[in-house]
């Protein structure tokens, strides 16, 4: 079964200090990887994605994450968090579109809440 | 740029009273999704279009639940009637499937927060 698995519910960094979030999926297609944020009362803001190449990929806010296929995760990583970081991280998969089915569709995880201490 | 566009924003109803709910894509995008987002918890999928067709609709509960996307643009998402187990943020998308079938990454609204009371 597809789906995608965040561990950490809730982790608590100082700020300035690195973060690492982790992320491990199942899916049985080529995997297109994604990061999305969420402050409260907001959307999903997109920080980053792979879709295929250089399995280390850059994203907005300071933010990079690296694609482990044997390894089956997509960690995120920030090497100095800022207390505006705090906030909710999501991890999703999906792939290739079929026509008139659900192979594809974005399937996200439960999330992992930032917070960052003074 | 304007980004996806949600109305409302919040809303609150007493169970069994209809609510619908509006979204603009982006402009361009030929693929629309919506997405239910319960507390604590990730998006899930409801439906996703592509122009006015939806193409995938299992995950939308049909017995109270419908969705149409006129003219492949706007879309509304209706219950009728809500339940309390209803309450949710209901998040809209857009983003562009090519002809290959490749895609670009989706573009979400701000949503809108349902209270059903």
């Amino acid at each position: 079964a597809q789906s995608v698995t965040q561990p950490d519910i809730h982790i608590t960094v100082s700020e300035g200090a690195s973060l690492e979030l982790r992320c491990n999926y199942s899916y049985g297609a080529t995997p297109y990887l994604f990061w999305y944020v969420q402050s409260p009362g907001q959307g999903l803001q997109l920080l980053l994605k792979y879709f295929s190449g250089d399995t280390l990929v850059q994203g907005i806010k300071g933010f990079e994450a690296e694609f482990k296929r044997s390894q089956s995760s997509f960690n995120l990583r920030k090497p100095s968090v800022h207390w505006s970081d705090a906030a909710e991280y999501f991890c999703a998969v999906g792939g290739v579109f079929n026509y008139g089915g659900s192979q594809g569709n974005l399937i996200f995880g439960k999330g992992t809440k930032l917070s960052v201490k003074p | 740029e304007a980004g996806v566009v949600q109305s409302p924003r919040y809303k609150i109803i007493e169970k069994k009273q209809p609510v619908a709910f509006w979204c603009n894509p982006i402009s361009g995008h030929n693929t629309l999704y919506w997405y239910r987002q319960n507390l604590g918890q990730g998006p899930e999928l409801l439906i996703r279009y592509e122009n006015e067709e939806a193409v995938d609709d299992s995950q939308l509960p049909k017995d109270r639940f419908s969705a149409e996307r006129l003219k492949g643009v706007d879309s509304t998402l209706k219950i009728q009637p809500a339940e309390l187990g209803d309450s949710a943020v209901y998040l809209c998308a857009s983003s562009f499937v090519n002809r290959e079938r490749s895609r670009t990454e989706a573009f979400f609204g701000q949503g809108t927060r349902l209270t059903v009371v």
